[in-house]
């Protein structure tokens, strides 16, 4: 069964220390990783697809690497605008249906 | 460009009774998703449209039902509702199905 586990549920960091969220996953055949950013009570924000292990890609603080089990959303030097919740989810074995952590909330104190 | 819009915003409803979410997808895009999200979970996938005909569904009761226009907008249709069907319901859209998808603000449905 595919399935995505976040970690941890919740993190609270000082502006300016770095860290990292993790996302394991477990599907038949990756088909793309995906790390959306979630404010309350809105919809999540597209940030990054992942595909091969090895890949990495960068948006401004954000950079979210993949290994064949896990992805990792590191945060350098955060800002209180960076407080959020951050999902991750990998397409089915069908390749339509997202599955979803439950996500990690970040909060950023100033 | 106009991303996803989803209306209404929020809805008030009583055990037993019926709604209809509406979702326009972004410009381009053909493919619509929707989800269930409840508070503290991430959001689950109910089904997926794409040339107006369901492409595949979730774990999902067939009390939620779809429909999808020939303009690509999408209906959600839930009957009887339950108190445990409050959530936030998200539309997502994407163009082919298999490319990224970009949600909507979503639909905060609460069940009395």
């Amino acid at each position: 069964e595919d399935q995505v586990t976040q970690s941890p549920e919740a993190l609270r960091l000082q502006e300016g220390e770095s860290s990292s969220l993790n996302c394991s996953y477990t599907v038949s055949g990756l088909r793309g990783l995906f790390w959306y950013r979630q404010d309350p009570g809105k919809g999540p924000e597209f940030l990054f697809t992942l595909y091969s292990a090895g890949e990495e890609k960068e948006k401004e603080r954000l950079k979210a690497t993949l290994t064949k089990k896990e992805s990792f959303l590191h945060i350098t030097a955060p800002k209180p605008e960076d407080s959020a919740t951050y999902l991750c989810a990998v397409r089915n074995q069908a390749g339509t249906a997202l599955i979803f952590g439950k996500g990690t909330t970040l909060s950023v104190s100033s | 460009d106009a991303g996803v819009t989803q209306s209404p915003t929020h809805l008030i409803k009583t055990r037993g009774q019926q709604v209809t979410l509406r979702c326009s997808p972004k410009s381009g895009h053909d493919t619509v998703s929707w989800y269930q999200q409840a508070l503290g979970q991430g959001p689950q996938f109910i089904f997926q449209y794409y040339e107006e005909e369901e492409r595949q569904r979730g774990n999902f009761p067939d009390r939620f039902s779809g429909h999808q226009f020939p303009n690509y907008s999408s209906e959600l249709n839930v009957n009887a509702l339950l108190l445990g069907d409050s959530a936030l319901y998200l539309c997502a859209s994407s163009f082919g199905g298999y490319n990224e998808q970009f949600f909507g603000p979503g639909t905060r449905l609460t069940v009395l």
